[in-house]
């Protein structure tokens, strides 16, 4: 596609509740990343796919979050048992080999109540 | 882990007056600094990038400059205009290992 893509772009679930946000990134881009950005503070890092494999899953911040990449394009992010502190925006972004600048998707808004 | 400061937090700044944004890092192994401007409720977007074997960058009405040795590095912005209002992220990472560590952000206001 021509950027990337993520759905849906605004959540809202129950506390407790398993979600899953998706993320389509620009065809032929083997580097795909997931940030999560609160208010007022700058993306942090969650996960980093080279092709269908995670090749740095060190910022997810506990085993509630998982994320896959089975075909190498697609990805989706699972979050499970919910919490608050998980509301944020979270952000995808992808990378072609050999170049080094991410371009981001619009984001999902997570909103946990 | 990576650790990146980023000052001030808020800047204002006449119409037409340069405005600079400061960054410090803590990995000496960073190699890479981009910097990205993020306009309300929309994505990221990169507007300038370094790596560490270049001092200085420049495109048009934006430079980065980058001192290893100190380990910081700075966004300036000459002959601002309105649209250049956002706010603006730097980041370091090691190239090779593609995770970025991002600044807590400025918000740029330019007043007409």
């Amino acid at each position: 596609g021509a950027g990337v893509s993520q759905t849906p772009s605004n959540k809202v679930t129950e506390k407790g509740k398993y979600v899953e946000l998706r993320c389509d990134p620009i065809s032929g881009h083997t580097a795909l990343y997931w940030y999560r950005q609160s208010l007022g503070q700058g993306p942090e890092f969650l996960i980093y796919f080279q092709g269908t494999g995670a090749a740095d899953d060190s910022g997810l911040p506990n085993d509630r979050f998982f994320a896959v990449r089975p075909e190498g394009s697609v990805s989706t992010l699972k979050i499970q048992r919910t919490e608050r502190g998980d509301s944020a925006v979270y952000l995808c972004a992808s990378s072609g080999q050999g170049r080094y600048g991410y371009t981001f998707g619009s984001g999902t808004r997570l909103t946990v109540v | 882990g990576e650790n990146v400061e980023q000052h001030p937090s808020t800047l204002s700044v006449q119409e037409g007056d340069s405005a600079v944004i400061k960054c410090t890092y803590s990995d000496s192994a960073s190699n890479y600094f981009p910097w990205y401007k993020q306009e309300l409720g929309k994505r990221p977007q990169l507007i300038i990038d370094i790596r560490s074997n270049v001092g200085e960058k420049k495109d048009q009405r934006i430079a980065v400059t980058l001192n290893k040795t100190a380990k910081h590095f700075s966004l300036h912005i000459t002959e601002t205009q309105p649209e250049d209002s956002a706010v603006y992220f730097c980041a370091a990472g090691n190239f090779g290992n593609e995770k970025l560590t991002f600044g807590t952000g400025t918000r740029l206001t330019i007043i007409p």
